[in-house]
């Protein structure tokens, strides 16, 4: 009865390679999120969907790409790795759009680009 | 976006003293102002939130003030326990799309 799950939990892989990470809530919010949590553990978000529906994509290089088949899941594919794409990512969702409902973080998937 | 700024980004206690972290932030529009806490390798967690019609919010330990008109707002932890020591953060963002920002983390240490 996990909240918010994301796969995988752990994620080598080679420069240039592409990859996905997928998300799942089964809280039943419209809204979910990408952060990117950098090594100085910056919290930064990439995108949010408000049911199915984009609705910020901060500047984000295009070799991100979100895409969220139904409200419950909200998956992030990456094309052509880059060493400092290196993170822990993310997946989060909320009851209320915009920022003032409480955000359920997922356990992360930690990418190491090598 | 929304400018946030969180300080201190490293604190060090004794189990037993007090801490305090502030966000400052720059969007009047905010309207919602919550804590997460994240140990080390697990997710961020919501401990606290304050909404902007009051002022200041507290359960148990834990409190959360708010200044609307200086636009800044902290957390206070009381009797600070080793189970303290964590990344803290301020989010701020309200109900515009495109304003949600993460303060930069402050590293709590609380030693026995």
């Amino acid at each position: 009865d996990t909240a918010v799950s994301q796969t995988p939990k752990y994620l080598v892989t080679q420069m240039g390679n592409d990859k996905s990470i997928k998300c799942e809530q089964n809280l039943g919010h419209d809204t979910m999120y990408w952060y990117k949590q950098d090594s100085k553990k910056f919290l930064k978000i990439m995108f949010s969907y408000n049911n199915k529906e984009l609705i910020i994509n901060e500047t984000v290089p295009n070799r991100f790409s979100p895409k969220s088949p139904d409200k419950a899941h909200l998956n992030l594919h990456i094309n052509s790795l880059e060493l400092g794409d290196s993170a822990v990512y993310f997946c989060a969702s909320s009851q209320v759009q915009g920022g003032s409902g409480t955000q359920y973080f997922g356990p992360g998937t930690r990418l190491l680009v090598l | 976006g929304e400018n946030v700024e969180q300080h201190p980004s490293t604190l060090s206690v004794q189990e037993g003293d007090s801490a305090v972290i502030k966000c400052t932030y720059s969007d009047s529009a905010s309207n919602y102002f919550p804590w997460y806490k994240q140990e080390l390798g697990k997710r961020p967690q919501l401990i606290i939130d304050i909404r902007s019609n009051v002022g200041e919010k507290k359960d148990q330990r834990i409190a959360v003030t708010l200044n609307k008109t200086a636009k800044h707002f902290s957390l206070h932890i009381t009797e600070t326990q080793p189970e303290d020591s964590a990344v803290y953060f301020c989010l701020t963002g309200g109900t515009s799309y495109g304003k949600l920002t993460f303060g930069q983390g402050t590293i709590l240490t609380v030693h026995p």
